[in-house]
């Protein structure tokens, strides 16, 4: 069955260190790949995203993302992490090679990033 | 330029009771889409919007919910009657034409059933 995952539930980060947050997906070819955010009492906001080319990814807010087909994974990460980075953070994905207008996200379950000073 | 909207911000009612959820897109956006995460688990489309005509409601849960889209600008999603397992956070997203375009998220609705 195709599927993302997050394994990390909860991570807690000092602030100025790195943080990387998993996600790993079950599809039969690759698919698109986005990284959203969900701050407290805000909307989800859209870091970055691949469909295909430069593995590497950068995004807003200092956030980047490596795809790596061999592992059917795309890590986020950010080199120091500040307060305001504390959020809950959701990898999704869209089937590639749909020709129909637009299409459904599938989430992973979300990791919580809680950022201590 | 606005962002998509959504309204109520939080609704709570009773069991059997009838709530009506409503999303404004980002103008211009054809592509309009619901989904809930209840709580604990994960964000769960619904239903996606051409325009007016429904594309793809395989996520929708049962016929207690229904969702319009009137003239092709607003939508609305009917929960009635509610029922206990609805509770959760429904949010609205829109897009452009592409399937690799940005979907834009409102702030979502959480919908409390006592």
């Amino acid at each position: 069955a195709q599927s993302v995952t997050q394994p990390d539930i909860h991570i807690t980060v000092s602030e100025g260190a790195s943080l990387e947050l998993r996600c790993n997906y079950s599809y039969g070819a690759t698919p698109y790949l986005f990284w959203y955010v969900q701050s407290p009492g805000q909307g989800l906001q859209l870091l970055l995203k691949y469909f295909s080319g430069d593995t590497l990814v950068q995004g807003i807010k200092g956030f980047e993302a490596e795809f790596k087909r061999s592992q059917s994974s795309f890590n986020l990460r950010k080199p120091s992490v500040h307060w305001s980075d504390a959020a809950e953070y959701f990898c999704a994905v869209v089937p590639a090679g749909i020709k129909a207008a637009g299409n459904k996200l599938t989430f992973g379950g979300g990791t919580r990033v809680l950022v201590k000073p | 330029e606005a962002g998509v909207t959504q309204f109520p911000s939080h609704s709570v009612i009773e069991k059997g009771q009838t709530v009506t959820l409503r999303c404004d897109p980002i103008s211009g956006h054809d592509n309009l889409y619901w989904y809930r995460r209840v709580m604990g688990k994960e964000i769960k489309f619904l239903l996606h919007f051409v325009k007016e005509s429904k594309q793809d409601e395989s996520g929708m849960p049962n016929n207690r919910f229904l969702a319009e889209r009137t003239g092709g600008t607003y939508s609305t999603l009917k929960v009635q009657p509610a029922e206990l397992e609805d509770s959760g956070v429904y949010f609205c997203a829109s897009s452009q034409e592409r399937a690799t375009d940005t979907q834009y998220f409102g702030p979502g609705t959480r919908l409390t059933v006592l």
